[in-house]
């Protein structure tokens, strides 16, 4: 129990276009998700955290027009990198929590390695 | 930012038991302490969690000492496969990742 897929597993893009990451509680209904970014070598950045239906909140330094979050359901969260740029390459992992736990513990996904050229 | 201290390696025999100290000193109340790995290039695997008693599942043991200021994770009989980087996160709500710990299981 408790999975997390996303999808794409990687993609390959030019500068400039806009790239959509989807992440998929597979086996539970998740109330929260949560995007991050890891870069080579260094642990994962929280970048925003989505409750379905409602508007993503953002860290602090992460660019909200840039990262376009969207929690449409209990089981589907899509990050979306507009205009991406090279120094958008990066590792993006998602996380969901499950509905209704009396805890916190999240459930991660493969994570997406996103390549701009 | 992380409100946890763990070493940044550890290095450890393969079937000898694996203990991984974090210090959390200024964990509240009502904060729990998580255990998460990351083996490379593959997303953060949940390990344990724990509030103030010692917690044990299939994986590994959570040893919490009284004053909750810090804790032990320990991996019973060390593999290969538990080559990776631990984290240990004290929180509430979401899950903020400090450095962790590089574990090293040697042949």
């Amino acid at each position: 129990g408790a999975v997390v897929s996303q999808h794409p597993s990687w993609v390959i893009c030019k500068s400039g276009t806009s790239v959509k990451i989807e992440c998929r509680s597979l086996d539970f209904q998740a109330t929260t998700m949560f995007w991050y970014r890891q870069f080579p070598k260094q642990s994962l950045m929280l970048m925003a955290t989505s409750n379905e239906g409602s508007k993503a909140t953002y860290e602090q330094g992460v660019e909200k027009d840039k990262f376009l979050i969207n929690h449409a359901s209990l089981t589907l969260s899509t990050l979306t990198v507009t205009s991406a740029h090279p120094e958008d390459s990066s590792f993006y992992i998602c996380s969901a929590r499950q509905l209704d736990r009396g805890t916190y513990e999240q459930y991660f996904g493969p994570g997406t390695r996103l390549t701009v050229t | 930012d992380a409100k946890t201290t763990q070493p940044p390696s550890m290095d450890c025999a393969e079937g000898r038991a694996a203990n991984l100290p974090c210090n959390h000193s200024t964990i509240s109340g009502n904060e729990y302490v998580y255990w998460y790995r990351q083996i490379h290039s593959q997303g953060p695997q949940y390990i344990i969690h724990g509030l103030k008693n010692n917690e044990t599942n299939e994986m590994a043991s959570l040893i919490i000492t009284e004053d909750r200021k810090s804790s032990t994770l320990i991996l019973p009989h060390a593999t290969l496969r538990d080559t990776a980087v631990y984290y240990c996160i004290v929180g509430d709500d979401k899950i903020i990742f400090g450095k962790g710990t590089r574990l090293h299981i040697l042949p």
